[in-house]
């Protein structure tokens, strides 16, 4: 199965800034079939982007995704206090479908 | 407005089987994949296996020998089974809906989650 390995573990950044959340995979992920979920405590995940780059629903054009082969991001320009979570990317080019550890962005 | 919506016991003892049931309220079961993904206390998300309407499954290889997930389009349903539950099993099981049925494994929607503790 694919392994994704999530960089960094934990990433504290103020209000305004930008952050950049890493995703490596140990085999090509095949046709972008990446996606990015947002978590917060207590509640179940909710998908933010898919085929690495299109946003899901609803979601704010703050939050963008870029990559391609094994090598991903997930950019949120203007961090705002509500976006402090945890960030998941999960792959389904290849089943099993399969997560990463997850990256926790706090707010300073 | 679809939602979902996890329900079964919250606690199983080792050894036996762990039933989990998803309601699907606001629209139909039809059209889409269902799956049951898992996470342990602390840990990441583990996708378990998934559902068409139709009835056709696919299934995580590591956990294969004990799953079963099934769907009753009559009561708007999917549920899963996990045989021979160890404490390993312990998580919160979500249960949730796979946005292109074409190209399955992208979660768009999500129930609560409900956490399900291995012990006797």
């Amino acid at each position: 199965e694919i392994v994704l390995t999530q960089s960094p573990g934990t990433l504290s950044i103020s209000p305004g800034e930008r952050a950049t959340l890493s995703c490596r995979a140990s085999q090509t992920v095949s046709s972008r079939f990446l996606a990015w979920y947002q978590q917060k405590p207590g509640q179940a995940p909710r998908l933010l982007i898919y085929g690495a780059s299109n946003r899901a629903i609803g979601i704010p054009d703050r939050y963008s995704g870029s990559g391609s082969g094994t090598d991903f991001t997930l950019t949120i320009s203007r961090l705002e206090p509500e976006d402090s979570a945890v960030y998941y990317c999960q792959q389904y080019g290849t089943s099993p479908w399969t997560f990463g550890q997850g990256t926790k962005v706090e707010i300073k | 407005q679809v939602q979902l919506q996890e329900s079964g016991p919250g606690l199983v003892k080792p050894s036996e089987t762990l039933s989990l049931t998803c309601t699907v309220s606001g629209g139909a079961l039809t059209s889409y994949s269902w799956s049951w993904i898992r996470q342990p206390p602390g840990t990441r998300l583990e996708w378990i296996g998934n559902i068409y309407y139709s009835g056709s499954t696919t299934y995580n290889p590591s956990l294969k020998s004990r799953v079963t997930v099934s769907v009753d389009t009559s009561k708007n349903q999917f549920s899963l089974r996990l045989s021979s539950v160890t404490a390993a099993d312990t998580a919160v099981y979500y249960c949730a809906r796979e946005a292109n049925p074409r190209r399955p494994g992208r979660f768009d929607l999500w129930g609560r989650g409900t956490l399900v503790t291995v012990s006797s």
